[in-house]
């Protein structure tokens, strides 16, 4: 089936660092979305992405589509306490979205 | 708009009893999906309709497992009997075009 193939599965970071993290497929996606999991609450979306090559960005966060369609990035610039958390990143082709099994982001004080 | 409304937020429930999870969707939103995330298996998706009509419900686990949508705003996943091994967080979510979001789960304890 469809897999997603999301890294770092986790990360320790200090205060004030940028982060990456990312996704690859072996399948094309029509949309790329990321989401942002707080601990006891479900997944927020925080970027779409609809076109290949699109770079989009919210606040300190940027994403981009792969040229190719099978991968996506997301950045964050200037990491601070409320960043941490499970990002997901999720594949949408027909009817279905796929998701990543998520980068836990740790901030160190 | 409220978003996606889930209830109850949290059941304790014993293995052997009958459990319904209740979902309300974003007004308009044309899909709906149930996932269960654990630890060990992330999130998977167990079902979804579009316009109430079930489409893919190949990840229910077991047919212990059933669920309905009678209309556009209301969705519900029932799991009769329950076992200590469903115990999960339980989401709803909904989508419209290329964007879903996300309730904010069912945290389901079978002892």
């Amino acid at each position: 089936g469809q897999q997603l193939n999301q890294s770092p599965q986790s990360m320790f970071i200090q205060e004030g660092e940028d982060v990456s993290m990312n996704c690859t497929s072996s399948s094309i996606f029509n949309t790329w979305l990321w989401y942002k999991q707080d601990p006891g609450e479900g997944p927020v979306l925080l970027i779409a992405l609809y076109k290949a090559g699109e770079l989009t960005s919210n606040g300190r966060l940027t994403a981009q589509f792969g040229i190719t369609r099978k991968d996506s990035f997301l950045n964050i610039s200037a990491s601070i306490p409320s960043d941490v958390g499970i990002y997901f990143c999720a594949g949408n082709r027909d009817d279905k979205i796929i998701f990543g099994k998520g980068t836990r982001l740790h901030i160190l004080p | 708009d409220a978003g996606v409304i889930q209830s109850p937020r949290h059941e304790v429930t014993e293995m052997g009893q009958e459990v319904t999870l209740r979902c309300k969707p974003i007004s308009g939103h044309d899909y709906l999906f149930w996932y269960r995330q654990t630890m060990m298996r992330g999130l998977e998706l167990l079902i979804y309709f579009n316009n109430n009509v079930p489409i893919d419900d190949s990840g229910m686990p077991e047919d212990r497992f059933s669920a309905k949508m009678p209309n556009a705003s209301f969705s519900t996943l029932k799991i009769q009997p329950s076992e200590p091994r469903d115990s999960a967080v339980y989401f709803c979510a909904s989508r419209l075009g290329g964007k879903q979001y996300f309730g904010p789960g069912t945290r389901l304890t079978v002892t």
